[in-house]
């Protein structure tokens, strides 16, 4: 069964410090993986995917089929990086629906 | 330009009645989805619609659940005899074209229904 796990509901980390939300999926063939974004009172919005092998907004996140996963990292986190971030699957030929993981609220204190 | 929009953005209702959740996509996106954010489950597909094709209901949760699009844009989620447990916030999304499973997909502001 297709399946994404984010393990943390809440990760709070001080302005500065280096930030990693974990994301472990479950799927047999080749997933599509995305970090989706929900800053407060805004839309659900696409922050990176897999395949870009971007970095926005100073986050990253490296797709490993070894251990399944693909970690959101920063190395130094802002107030504005607080929001809630929701690590995402597309695995289903034909079909771009999401699988999506639990969410982790991200708080970044000053 | 405009984004999916969704209406209305509140509903509260009774146990037992019937409510219709409303979606406009994107001008020109083909591909519609719904999902449901609710405490406790994330983000949960309930249903996809791709151009003509027949949608993919797979992940509606009951048979309370349908939906339609006319025309190839707006879409309809009805659900009869809510429940409490269908108290959630039911999220739009549209792309320009599934089949490209890369394809961004863009969120509506989401309708918070309560069922009381």
């Amino acid at each position: 069964a297709q399946r994404v796990t984010q393990p943390e509901k809440l990760l709070s980390v001080f302005k500065g410090a280096p930030v990693e939300l974990k994301c472990n999926y479950s799927y047999s063939g080749s997933p599509e993986l995305f970090w989706y974004v929900q800053y407060s009172r805004q839309r659900l919005q696409l922050l990176l995917r897999h395949i870009s092998r971007e970095s926005i907004k100073g986050f990253t996140a490296d797709l490993n089929k070894g251990e399944t996963s693909f970690h959101l990292k920063k190395p130094f986190a802002q107030e504005e990086d607080s929001a809630m971030y929701y690590c995402a699957l597309s695995g289903l030929s034909n079909t771009g629906k999401l699988i999506f993981g639990q969410g982790t609220t991200l708080q970044v204190k000053p | 330009g405009a984004g999916v929009s969704q209406s209305p953005s509140n509903k509260v209702t009774e146990k037992g009645k019937d409510v219709e959740l409303r979606c406009d996509p994107i001008s020109g996106h083909t591909a519609l989805y719904w999902y449901r954010q609710s405490l406790g489950q994330g983000l949960e597909f309930l249903i996809y619609f791709q151009g003509n094709s027949a949608p993919d209901k797979s992940g509606l949760p009951s048979d309370r659940f349908s939906a339609e699009r006319t025309g190839g844009s707006v879409s309809t989620l009805t659900i009869q005899r809510t429940q409490q447990e269908d108290s959630a916030v039911y999220l739009c999304a549209s792309s320009l074209s599934s089949g490209v499973r890369t394809d961004t997909q863009y969120f509506g502001p989401g309708t918070r229904l309560t069922v009381l």
